[in-house]
């Protein structure tokens, strides 16, 4: 069974304080490794998808990264808009016509001022 | 523009009503996904469809039904809302194992 683990739970920074959010996963086989952003009452919004171990993507302030165990979201600099719950998800590997996500609990990003 | 929509965004109604909740997406996914989410909870799957006139339960058991007669719109309906059916209803889809793309939500309150 695929199962998916983020820490922290809860992270605060201070604005332009640096750090890093972890996702561990735990796979028959990576079909990839998304990272959404979501906002308080609303719906997940997608960053990035990462396929294999070494890969890199980058958006503003946010930089994903890969390896085979776990992924890494760095935050550079943060501003208080970058506050949310950051969620990571795996696709199944052996489909038999499966294509449910494996989500992690998310991690609660606050950039205080 | 691609997305995908949900209506309504925010919904009070008195037990023993029913209800349909919306979703479209302009995407041709032919996957779409419906999710329950409690504040500051985890996303659980309740229902999804890997094509027209396909769809199965998901991990969370909910009274609710859904239909997909179109490739773009997969609503989802229950019969008789109670306020244990309070939460917010996500909508997604998927192009394959790619990364589901999900709408703004219903916010549904049962009094």
């Amino acid at each position: 069974e695929d199962q998916v683990t983020q820490s922290p739970e809860a992270l605060r920074l201070q604005e332009g304080e640096s750090s890093s959010l972890n996702c561990s996963y735990t796979v028959s086989g990576l079909r990839g490794l998304f990272w959404y952003r979501q906002d308080p009452g609303k719906g997940p919004e997608f960053l990035f998808t990462l396929y294999s171990a070494g890969e890199e993507k980058e958006k503003e302030r946010l930089k994903a990264t890969l390896t085979k165990k776990e992924s890494f979201l760095h935050i550079t600099a943060p501003k208080p808009e970058d506050s949310a719950t950051y969620l990571c998800a795996v696709p199944p590997y052996s489909g038999a016509g499966s294509y449910q996500l494996t989500f992690g609990k998310g991690t609660k990003l606050s950039v205080i001022p | 523009e691609a997305d995908i929509y949900q209506t309504p965004r925010y919904l009070v109604i008195g037990t023993g009503k029913k209800i349909t909740l919306e979703c479209s997406q302009t995407m041709g996914h032919d996957k779409m996904y419906w999710y329950q989410q409690d504040p500051g909870m985890e996303l659980h799957l309740i229902h999804y469809s890997y094509g027209v006139n396909s769809t199965e339960k998901g991990d969370l058991s909910s009274e609710s039904t859904v239909s997909r007669i179109r490739t773009e719109h997969f609503p989802l309906t229950l019969e008789s809302a109670r306020p244990s059916h309070t939460s917010q209803y996500l909508c997604a889809s998927s192009e394959s194992y790619n990364e589901q793309f999900f709408g703004p939500g219903t916010r549904l309150t049962v009094l």
